[in-house]
């Protein structure tokens, strides 16, 4: 597609249930990030896909939170037993290469957590 | 640690008027310095990018300057319009575990008023 795609846009969820996140990539990106952006605060980066290699996953709070990419492509990013302080705008990001340049980020996935 | 620290935290200026936005950093090893477009809601987008020996860079109304021996950068916008009320975020770029790492402030949260 032309830009980077998340859905859903906005998911609440009750405390505890499990939710998963989506994000198309631009087309020919090998590069995936997902991030987190909590209120007044930075992006955290949350886990970093390149092409078929072993996934940096070190920003990943805790082990509730997974993430995969299938076939290059496509990525979920699931969280598991739901916590009010997981709460936050949930972006994608994808870049041609592990260059960095060409950064493109989606739209976000606002979670409410209630 | 690594750190990308902006100011001020939130700005309101009139429409036409000018203003410059801050930003210091303490990233090491350094690859460039990003300044980003937040409008509500959606992901943010790129104003500039800069290496280490660029020491400004224009895009349209936007100014952004760095000075790597102080590690500060400033973004500068001119004549603003209502369509510049956004967040502006500083992001700075490191090398590291084979790819480019983007540590990113917190934000300034700038309104435009009539």
């Amino acid at each position: 597609g032309a830009g980077v795609s998340q859905s859903p846009s906005n998911k609440v969820t009750e405390k505890g249930k499990d939710v998963e996140l989506r994000c198309d990539p631009i087309s020919g990106h090998t590069a995936l990030y997902w991030y987190r952006q909590s209120l007044g605060q930075g992006l955290e980066f949350l886990i970093y896909f390149q092409g078929n290699s072993a996934p940096d996953k070190s920003g990943l709070p805790s082990d509730r939170f997974s993430a995969e990419r299938t076939g290059g492509s496509v990525s979920t990013l699931t969280i598991q037993r739901t916590q009010q302080e997981d709460s936050a705008v949930y972006l994608c990001a994808s870049s041609p290469d592990r260059s960095g340049y060409g950064y493109t980020f989606g739209s976000g996935t606002r979670l409410t957590v209630v | 640690k690594n750190q990308v620290e902006q100011s001020p935290q939130s700005l309101i200026i009139l429409e036409g008027k000018n203003c410059t936005l801050q930003c210091n950093y303490t990233v090491s090893p350094f690859s460039n310095l990003r300044w980003y477009k937040q409008d509500t809601g959606r992901g943010p987008v790129s104003l500039t990018i800069m290496t280490f020996s660029e020491n400004t860079k224009s895009n349209g109304r936007y100014t952004a300057t760095l000075d790597a021996d102080t590690k500060q950068s400033s973004l500068h916008i001119t004549a603003s319009q209502l369509s510049d009320s956004a967040s502006y975020i500083c992001v700075v770029s490191s090398f590291s575990g084979g790819y480019n790492k983007l540590i990113f402030g917190a934000g300034t949260r700038l309104a435009v008023h009539p």
